[in-house]
């Protein structure tokens, strides 16, 4: 199966700093997406990038994209208390998709 | 935008009672969905992965007995704990998948907390 392994697996910031967080995989994949999930609530979709993608950006979020390294990034810029939450990414590849135990980023105020 | 909709958002049962989640895709149609479950502070655990018409999928490890899956529209799945024990409580999320593309995002349900006396 396939499944994404977040870095590191908690992360405790000052609010207007940059948050970065790494997810590595082991097979070759399709896409890659990044998750958000507030406690006790459903997940979010955030952001998907293409294998033959290198980097995407959408508002304060870049993701990044190595799949020589099988790795990728989200960097969360200028950070609001409100994106306090845990963050999964999910390789995808064949139909199927998993989620790894997932960043839980704490932004101060 | 897409919706979906998890009914209820928590339950309390008595253990031995039976238990069923809804899973509703309100604007749109869901060939696929998929079922997870979720331990404080853990990652999701997929359970099953249940298409429209057929029988779901189940992973390794998980009852079917148990965890029973209906798809009966592209709308509505359903999870039904039966004979739910205080072991079952958790936190259980589903996912749609719109259109008929693999590999597209998925649209979670707001989850559904079992708590099992």
């Amino acid at each position: 199966s396939q499944q994404g392994e977040e870095d590191p697996q908690a992360l405790s910031i000052q609010e207007g700093e940059n948050a970065t967080m790494n997810c590595s995989y082991k097979t070759s994949i399709n896409n890659l997406q990044w998750y958000r999930q507030n406690s006790g609530r459903g997940l979010v979709h955030l952001i998907l990038i293409r294998s033959n993608e290198r980097e995407k950006h959408s508002g304060r979020l870049r993701v990044t994209l190595d799949t020589s390294k099988k790795s990728s990034s989200l960097l969360i810029t200028a950070s609001r208390a409100a994106d306090t939450a845990s963050y999964f990414c999910a390789p995808f590849n064949n139909n199927d998709m998993r989620f790894g135990a997932g960043t839980r980023l704490t932004v101060k105020p | 935008g897409a919706v979906v909709s998890q009914h209820p958002s928590w339950v309390i049962c008595k253990s031995g009672t039976s238990v069923k989640i809804e899973c509703r895709s309100l604007d749109f149609q869901a060939t696929t969905m998929f079922w997870y479950r979720q331990f404080p502070k853990q990652s999701l655990m997929l359970m099953a992965t249940s298409n429209e018409g057929s029988k779901a999928t189940y992973e390794q490890g998980v009852e079917k007995d148990k965890f029973l899956i209906n798809h009966a529209s592209l709308t509505l799945s359903t999870l039904t704990v039966t004979s739910a024990h205080p072991e079952d409580s958790s936190f259980y999320i589903c996912s749609a998948r719109k259109g008929g593309g693999v590999g597209e995002k998925l649209f979670f349900g707001s989850g559904t907390q079992l708590s099992v006396l």
